[in-house]
C-alpha cells in the first residue's frame, strides 16, 4: 500500500522549454501532495505544498510563476517547470500524504531527474 | 542552528554489524518521528514511524525516541550490504501537521 509514482523518471530538455512532471498516488487518495527538490548529497528541500482543488503554497524563495503546481484530482498533482534553465537541473521528488491507515505521513515517489541543456 | 541535526557520515561498517543512526532536534513541538531510507537516484522509502518515547521494533530495525533529550535513533541489526543507502530522519509537529523537517541524511555503507 501507499504507492506513489512519478512520470517521467528522467527528462532532458533544452533551455527555455517547459517540462511537466506528474505525481500520482496509486492506491490511496491524497488531498495533500508535496514537491521537493534535492541536489547531490543534500537533503530534500520542500518547494511547495499542493492541496487538491486549491492553490499551492510555496516555500520562501521558490518562484511560483516558474514552478507551476496543479492538483486537479485526489490522485494527481503536476509540477511544470517553465522556461527551464540549466540551474533548474535537479532531482525533483513528490510525496503524498496518506491520512488513512495506521499513519498520517508522507509517502514519496521515485523522483524525476531533470537535466536542462 | 538547524532544527534537526544529523551526522552526514559517511558511515562504513562490516556486514553483520549493528548500526546506530542518530538525530537531535531543538524544537520540543515535534511529536511524530520518521526514518526514511533513500537509495541513490531514488525517492525516500518510509522505514519507521513513531510518536511516543521508547522503542519500536520492526524486523531488523528499531526506532528509539527520547523526547526529554530531544534525541532519536535508528538501530539496524545484522546489517546487510543491501542496507547501504542514505538514511534520513524526519519529524513533524503533530498529526495532521503537513511539513516534514528533515535531517541532512547519513550515508551508510555495509561492506561484505
Amino acid at each position: 500500500g501507499a504507492v506513489v509514482s512519478q512520470h517521467p523518471s528522467w527528462v532532458i530538455c533544452k533551455s527555455g522549454t517547459s517540462v511537466k512532471i506528474e505525481c500520482r498516488s496509486l492506491d490511496f487518495q491524497a488531498t495533500t501532495m508535496f514537491w521537493y527538490r534535492q541536489f547531490p548529497k543534500q537533503s530534500l528541500m520542500l518547494m511547495a505544498t499542493s492541496n487538491e482543488g486549491s492553490k499551492a503554497t510555496y516555500e520562501q524563495g521558490v518562484e511560483k510563476d516558474k514552478f507551476l503546481i496543479n492538483h486537479a484530482s485526489l490522485t494527481l498533482s503536476t509540477l511544470t517547470v517553465t522556461s527551464a534553465h540549466p540551474e533548474d537541473s535537479s532531482f525533483y521528488i513528490c510525496s503524498a500524504r496518506d491520512t488513512g491507515g495506521r499513519t498520517d505521513t508522507q509517502y514519496f515517489g521515485p523522483g524525476t531527474r531533470l537535466t536542462v541543456l | 542552528q538547524k532544527e534537526v541535526e544529523q551526522d552526514p557520515g559517511p558511515l562504513s561498517v562490516p556486514e553483520g554489524a549493528i548500526v546506530s543512526l542518530n538525530c537531535t532536534y531543538s524544537n520540543s513541538a515535534f511529536q511524530y518521528f520518521m526514518w526514511y531510507r533513500q537509495y541513490s537516484r531514488k525517492g525516500p522509502e518510509l522505514l519507521m514511524y513513531t510518536y511516543s518515547s521508547g522503542n519500536k521494533e520492526d524486523g531488523r530495525f528499531t526506532a528509539q525516541v527520547d523526547k526529554s533529550s530531544k534525541y532519536i535513533s535508528l538501530f539496524i541489526r545484522d546489517s546487510q550490504p543491501s542496507d547501504s543507502a542514505t538514511y534520513l530522519c524526519a519529524m513533524t509537529r503533530g498529526k495532521g501537521a503537513q511539513k516534514l523537517v528533515f535531517g541532512q541524511g547519513t550515508r551508510l555503507t555495509i561492506n561484505p
